[in-house]
């Protein structure tokens, strides 16, 4: 079954710190997958998208890593702001089938000052 | 402004009594889709329309119905609500030709429905 798995499921930290969120994902053939930031009352938006042959990919202070071989990925957040308090999205897309997108469940981040 | 509105933005209602929430998305994209997000379960599709008079059944597609008749709008209809529905529900659109995976969708702000 494909499935995305996120963790942790909430987190807090101090604002300036760094912090790094985990997905996992078991979607098979994999297409592609985007971390999207999640502001509350507000729908997703996307931060970065990787293919199969992309390693990492960065968006300002935001970076993602994809390691095909074993289905992990990561958003790091460098040098926190208080704005970066919101749900992170992981969303896997199946090759096999253009509307078929997968979701994990998210992070919730809250950032303190 | 490239954007996907919805209406209304929260709605309180009783069950059975029947309501509709509109979509509707002005870049001109094929595709559009319809979640709901509930805690600890992430998004789920409800149903989807990859082009005008073509629509598809998501993963939770019972007790809802959905219409296409224009290219911009993609409502979604509750015939009968009731407390389960209670949910928030997110339209979402992106262009389907080419490379369509790749496509990113966006989404609108979501409508916040609470079914008493």
């Amino acid at each position: 079954k494909n499935q995305v798995e996120q963790s942790p499921q909430s987190l807090i930290i101090l604002e300036g710190k760094n912090c790094t969120l985990q997905c996992n994902y078991t979607v098979s053939p994999f297409s592609n997958l985007r971390w999207y930031k999640q502001d509350t009352g507000r729908g997703p938006v996307s931060l970065t998208i990787m293919t199969f042959s992309e390693n990492t990919k960065s968006n300002g202070r935001y970076t993602a890593t994809l390691d095909a071989d074993t289905k992990q990925s990561s958003l790091h957040i460098t040098a926190s702001q208080l704005s970066d308090s919101a749900s992170y999205i992981c969303v896997v897309s199946d090759y096999s089938s253009a509307s078929k997108i997968i979701f994990g469940s998210g992070t919730r981040l809250s950032i303190r000052p | 402004e490239a954007q996907v509105t919805q209406n209304p933005r929260y709605l309180i209602t009783v069950t059975g009594k029947k309501l509709t929430v509109t979509c509707s998305q002005n870049m001109n994209h094929e595709y559009m889709s319809w979640y709901r997000q509930d805690p600890g379960l992430g998004l789920r599709q409800i149903y989807y329309s990859m082009n005008v008079e073509v629509t598809d059944k998501g993963d939770v597609p019972e007790g809802y119905k959905v219409s296409r008749k224009e290219k911009r709008n993609f409502p979604l209809i509750l015939e009968s609500p009731s407390p389960n529905q209670t949910s928030l529900y997110l339209c979402a659109s992106k262009n389907d030709r080419p490379m369509s995976s790749y496509n990113e969708q966006f989404f609108g702000p979501g409508t916040r429905l609470t079914v008493l």
